[in-house]
């Protein structure tokens, strides 16, 4: 079945340093990518997405480019802030049926002042 | 901008109690999901549902649960006889029509069993 796989936290950065968070998935047909934060407490946001190859979703300075080639979805950011501490979930959707939602694991950043 | 609203945000609930968590999806939202996340861990699909049935179902999902729309705005999960490991975050969220739009999450039921 579909799967999403990203990379083990935690992730400890400084401010300012860049930020890669790695995923790949494993689907049938074309499904859509996102990645959602949750920050401490709260529920799940939609941070980004991207719905066919090549695509590139991008939001507060986050950026994640959908390579079909690589079965990949990375997220980067140029310059991480103390505010960008939080879990962040890679996942996908189908484009057929139901639509449900795979996560990843989720990758838990601590960014240090 | 429209929310998913889930009520109530936290739910203590002793085991082997029946308990329904409540949403409120974006009210032109087509298709309705309940998800959960034991803490510290990854977030597990559990229904999927459009056009007042159950499009899909995890194995998660047993006999104990229950999912309704009983009137145009309420999207309930109901758990018959509670467990200890049904101690989780449950999310509930809506989509639109479109193939690939995303889903919209509420910010989750903390459920509590003692």
């Amino acid at each position: 079945g579909d799967s999403v796989t990203q990379m083990e936290g935690p992730v400890t950065l400084s401010e300012e340093a860049f930020l890669t968070i790695n995923c790949t998935y494993t689907a049938t047909g074309y499904p859509s990518l996102f990645w959602y934060v949750q920050y401490p407490g709260e529920g799940l946001q939609l941070l980004l997405k991207a719905t066919k190859a090549d695509d590139k979703g991008s939001n507060k300075g986050f950026e994640a480019t959908y390579r079909k080639e690589t079965t990949s979805f990375h997220l980067e950011k140029g310059s991480v802030q103390v505010s960008d501490s939080a879990v962040y979930f890679c996942a996908l959707s189908g484009n057929t049926g139901g639509f449900k939602t795979i996560f990843g694991a989720g990758t838990r950043l601590f960014v240090k002042a | 901008e429209p929310e998913v609203t889930q009520t109530p945000s936290h739910q203590v609930t002793q085991m082997g109690q029946e308990v329904i968590l409540r949403c409120v999806p974006i009210s032109n939202h087509l298709y309705f999901y309940w998800y959960r996340q034991i803490l510290g861990q990854k977030v597990e699909f559990l229904v999927s549902f459009y056009n007042n049935e159950i499009s899909e179902k995890s194995e998660i999902f047993d006999d104990q649960f229950s999912v309704e729309r009983p009137d145009g705005s309420n999207f309930t999960l109901k758990i018959r006889s509670t467990k200890l490991e049904d101690s989780a975050m449950y999310f509930c969220a809506s989509k639109g029509q479109a193939s690939n739009q995303p889903q919209h999450f509420g910010d989750g039921t903390r459920l509590s069993i003692l």
